[in-house]
C-alpha cells in the first residue's frame, strides 16, 4: 500500500512571495490533516477535511492560509504572502476516518529568507 | 498554553537496557493519548497509543503507561535497540486519534 505523498520536498522563498504544497493520501482515507512543525516543537494541526468539507480550521491563519480538497482526494495548502514565522515543516496526514490512526507523509520543509 | 509537555528534550540510553519517556499534559479533557516515532526526512509513525479507561498498554518491546491522577504517561522500551533511536512525541486527544495535540518531543539515542 503506497503511502502518503508529499510534493515539494523542500521548498526555498523570500519572504512575501507564495508558495504551495500538495498532498496525496493513502487511497481510501476519507480524512486529511494538515499540520505545521516549527524546528525544536510538535506538529501542530492546521486544518482538518472530512472528505472534500473542512472538519476544523480553528488554527489555521486563514489571513495567508488557505487549503483545498477539490475532489476529496489530493490536497493543495497554500501560503500567500509568506513571512519569515512560516519557516516549518509541513506535513500531511491522512486516515481512514476521523478517529482512525492517522498516517503521516514525509513533509515539505520550508525556508523562509 | 502547551497543553502536552515533554520536558526532556533528549535521553541517551545503553543498547540493551530500558529507555523511559515522559509526557505530560494538563487538558483533563484528554481521554486517548499516543506516541509517535520519527526518524530524520520522515513523517511521524504511530507507535502504540492507550485509553483512559486503562493504565497500562503493552505491544511487544513497547509498554505505555498512564496516571490519570498525575496527568502523566511514559513510553517504556526495553530493551533499547539501536533502531529506536529517533525522536519521539507524545499526542492527546478529546475525540479518539483525531485533533492530536502533540508535545515537544523528546531525541532518544542508543548507545552501542
Amino acid at each position: 500500500e503506497a503511502g502518503v505523498a508529499q510534493s515539494p520536498r523542500y521548498k526555498i522563498i523570500e519572504k512575501r512571495q507564495s508558495v504551495a504544497f500538495w498532498c496525496n493520501p493513502i487511497s481510501g482515507h476519507a480524512t486529511l490533516y494538515w499540520y505545521q512543525q516549527i524546528l525544536g516543537q510538535g506538529p501542530k494541526l492546521l486544518i482538518q477535511f472530512q472528505n472534500n468539507g473542512v472538519v476544523d480550521d480553528s488554527q489555521l491563519p486563514k489571513d495567508r492560509f488557505s487549503a483545498e480538497r477539490l475532489k476529496g482526494v489530493d490536497s493543495t495548502l497554500k501560503i500567500q504572502p509568506a513571512k519569515l514565522e512560516d519557516s516549518a515543516v509541513y506535513l500531511c496526514a491522512s486516515s481512514l476516518a476521523p478517529s482512525d490512526e492517522q498516517y503521516f507523509g514525509p513533509g515539505t520543509r520550508l525556508t523562509v529568507t | 498554553d502547551q497543553q502536552v509537555k515533554q520536558n526532556s528534550p533528549s535521553l541517551s540510553v545503553q543498547e540493551g537496557r530500558i529507555s523511559i519517556l515522559n509526557c505530560d499534559y494538563t487538558n483533563s479533557m484528554f481521554d486517548y493519548f499516543l506516541w509517535y516515532k520519527k526518524y530524520p526526512a520522515e513523517g511521524p509513525t504511530f507507535l502504540i497509543s492507550i485509553s483512559s479507561i486503562k493504565d497500562k498498554n503493552e505491544d511487544g518491546r513497547f509498554t505505555v503507561f498512564l496516571n490519570k491522577s498525575a496527568k502523566h504517561l511514559s513510553l517504556h522500551i526495553v530493551p533499547s535497540q539501536p533502531g529506536d533511536s529517533a525522536v519521539y512525541f507524545c499526542a492527546a486527544s478529546v475525540q479518539g486519534a483525531q485533533k492530536l495535540v502533540f508535545g515537544q518531543g523528546t531525541r532518544l539515542t542508543i548507545n552501542p
